[in-house]
């Protein structure tokens, strides 16, 4: 079983970079990709990318050219770095798992943290 | 990007009802088909993956069926803790895409 906690600012400046770390606990962190997913109120939620303990990523296309996901391996934590922000990024974050060689379905996630762009 | 879209966007039902919901993806997936429950305030819940592989811990009145484009999934008999709403989501490519969600609501 994994345990996933978000954490960092709820509030981020129009055009600044939103910064978010998520600490795992339980499981090999090897044994799994971490992900980013995002869900604005009163929607879907929007995927935003990956990353595997060897540091190899996948990022949505859509968010590419504003996204960095990394990980610290000694401290069983990754992290998402997104530019720019504008109003359009409020959302409710939340960091998932995908064991390896599965399916690809997310069977962890965390509480998510709702991060709101305002100036 | 393969686009998910579910049908219908809501859905009123009682308890005991048996309900099935409709997801469609733009293009085949194989099985690479998952289910998530999500309730107000909190993260989504996988309930099956792989299109019809009930995820340990749920209940087994969830079911799935399915490959290609068109998969279902069904509640056999409605229980109160069932009102949600829920989405589909495909492993097959990236980007990982979900639907538009189907708001389960009590009759």
């Amino acid at each position: 079983q994994v345990q996933l906690q978000e954490s960092g600012p709820g509030l981020v400046k129009p055009s600044e970079t939103l910064s978010l770390t998520c600490s795992v606990s339980g499981d090999s962190f090897s044994s799994y990709y971490w992900s980013w997913i995002r869900q604005p109120p009163g929607k879907g939620p929007e995927w935003i990318g990956n990353i595997y303990y060897t540091g190899s990523t996948n990022y949505n296309p859509s968010l590419k050219s504003r996204v960095f996901i990394s990980l610290d391996t000694s401290k069983n934590q990754f992290s998402l770095r997104l530019s720019s922000v504008t109003a359009a990024d409020t959302a409710v974050y939340y960091c998932a798992s995908t064991p390896s060689g599965s399916y690809g379905h997310f069977d962890y996630w965390g509480q998510g943290t709702l991060v709101t762009v305002s100036s | 990007d393969i686009q998910m879209t579910q049908s219908p966007s809501s859905l009123s039902a009682s308890v005991g009802d048996r309900v099935t919901i409709t997801c469609r993806a733009s293009q085949s997936i194989n099985s690479y088909l998952n289910w998530y429950q999500q309730k107000p305030g909190k993260a989504p819940k996988l309930l099956i993956y792989a299109a019809s592989t009930l995820q340990s811990g749920v209940p087994s009145r969830f079911s799935g069926s399915g490959s290609g484009t068109d998969f279902t999934l069904t509640i056999s008999s409605l229980q109160p803790e069932d009102f949600a709403t829920y989405y589909c989501q495909q492993s097959y490519s990236t980007p990982r895409t979900f639907g538009q969600g189907t708001k389960l609501e009590i009759k």
